[in-house]
């Protein structure tokens, strides 16, 4: 199964709040999950990224929670505010060709619009 | 910085002509993928490529083909494009062996 499930479809959230993306995946195959951060008219740009032996990554106000056996992660933006208004897509690593090379399945995104 | 150009940012083309979207990358990446981004639907993976001349299906390669002559071009190509193809068009591309892919701005492609 190479979905990966992401909620909600969109988050409006007030400035200085907490916002929070789920994410869930079935394939136990996928080794690496990275967030990408869209503004409009831009294409998606890295935002940050974990690995399945880690629980929890943060950088600046950005963390990932990962969850190995619920098989599940999630977004958190600490102290949101409007310039962090953009879509959210989680997404999911998995090798191909058996030369170490790989791919990534996305999430359908989540347009977060923070209010000022 | 690495550098993902689209050849246009907004397309319209009439049904059933041919359509080329044009990428290039100037990092010397090996691999490079072609998305469609469609509201509530995500990024979908049409074709990708980790080589020259190598092409691999993505999720939804009906009615595409790819072309990659040289490294830093990966070009998708519409044989007769229909209504159902109007959409945005990503480009990507990764190191060899590397995990994060490198976005172009789209293309917006309008097929009426």
């Amino acid at each position: 199964q190479q979905q990966v499930k992401q909620s909600p479809q969109s988050l409006i959230v007030q400035k200085g709040g907490i916002s929070i993306i789920n994410c869930a995946y079935e394939n136990t195959a996928f080794d690496y999950f990275p967030w990408y951060q869209q503004f409009p008219g831009k294409g998606p740009a890295l935002l940050i990224a974990i690995r399945p032996d880690v629980s929890e990554k943060k950088e600046g106000r950005f963390t990932i929670s990962f969850n190995k056996s619920a098989k599940q992660f999630s977004l958190h933006i600490m102290d949101s505010q409007p310039g962090d208004s953009a879509t959210y897509f989680c997404a999911a690593s998995i090798e191909y060709s058996g030369g170490s090379n790989y791919k990534l399945t996305f999430g359908k995104g989540t347009l977060l619009t923070v209010n000022p | 910085d690495v550098k993902v150009t689209q050849s246009s940012r907004y397309l319209v083309k009439r049904t059933g002509e041919k359509v080329f979207l044009e990428c290039v990358q100037d990092m010397d990446h090996e691999n490079m993928f072609w998305y469609r981004q469609d509201p509530g639907l995500g990024l979908r993976l049409i074709y990708f490529s980790y080589d020259v001349k190598m092409k691999e299906k993505g999720d939804i390669p009906e009615g595409y083909s790819v072309s990659r002559e040289k490294k830093e071009r990966f070009s998708l190509i519409l044989e007769s494009a229909s209504t159902n193809q109007t959409s945005m068009y990503l480009c990507a591309s990764q190191f060899l062996r590397g995990y994060e892919q490198y976005f172009g701005p789209g293309t917006r492609l309008t097929v009426t």
